[in-house]
């Protein structure tokens, strides 16, 4: 299995700001799953982030607004631009295990605008 | 329509309760079927998976899938309190790996 830290885990942020989230993976991965969790609501896929290349973007998500870097195999950070209080929603990321019916995730970064 | 629907409940049962949790689906191509569980301020953690159709069981923890009526289910039999969480489904076709639809998750509490 793998571990993954996510920072923060939580945060308060004024409207209009940005918030960069980082994920840490214990173990060399080759993609990286950001995921939306709004309250109520089920997960959905941001983005996934590949090493090397742009990352790909899910339908309704743009990357002027969450900009995505991948800079290694185990490290990947989310940023979340010029927040509104719609971007209120808990953060995940996710890596994929030796099998492709198990993702693995972070502890995520539930984010509040204000 | 959702590609999987999922009731949130919240699901409430007393202790030792045979509980029920289901979803449905509109993609007859997932293949792949699986359970996650969430505790609160928790990152969801792979509890089952099921491939196609049929029956799987893991101690107190079963999962059903009926490709024909595009249903899954997954049954917990003497529900402890340490089974109180969020219950999500979720799916995936055979060509998209480790990207998960996933279902709006269900709310238990087991009460003592």
């Amino acid at each position: 299995s793998a571990v993954i830290s996510q920072k923060p885990s939580r945060d308060i942020c004024q409207r209009g700001t940005s918030l960069t989230i980082q994920c840490q993976v214990d173990s060399q991965v080759t993609m990286m799953f950001w995921y939306r969790q709004q309250p109520g609501q089920s997960l959905t896929l941001i983005a996934t982030a590949n090493q090397g290349s742009e990352a790909t973007y899910e339908s309704g998500f743009v990357i002027d607004k969450f900009p995505i870097s991948r800079p290694n195999l185990t490290f990947s950070t989310l940023t979340v631009s010029n927040m509104s209080p719609e971007d209120s929603s808990i953060y995940l990321c996710s890596v994929p295990g030796l099998i492709n019916t198990e993702a693995f995730f972070g502890q995520g970064t539930r984010l509040t605008v204000v | 329509q959702k590609e999987v629907e999922q009731d949130p409940g919240p699901l409430s049962v007393p202790e030792g309760a045979i509980v029920s949790l289901n979803c449905t689906y509109s993609n007859s191509a997932f293949q792949y079927f699986m359970w996650y569980r969430q505790y609160s301020r928790k990152g969801p953690e792979l509890l089952m998976y099921t491939y196609s159709s049929g029956n799987k069981e893991d101690g107190r923890f079963t999962a059903q899938v009926d490709k024909s009526s595009k249903y899954i289910s997954l049954f917990i039999r003497d529900s402890q309190p340490s089974d109180s969480a969020t219950y999500l489904c979720a799916m995936i076709d055979s060509g998209n790996t480790g990207k998960l639809i996933f279902g709006q998750g269900t709310t238990l509490q087991v009460k003592p």
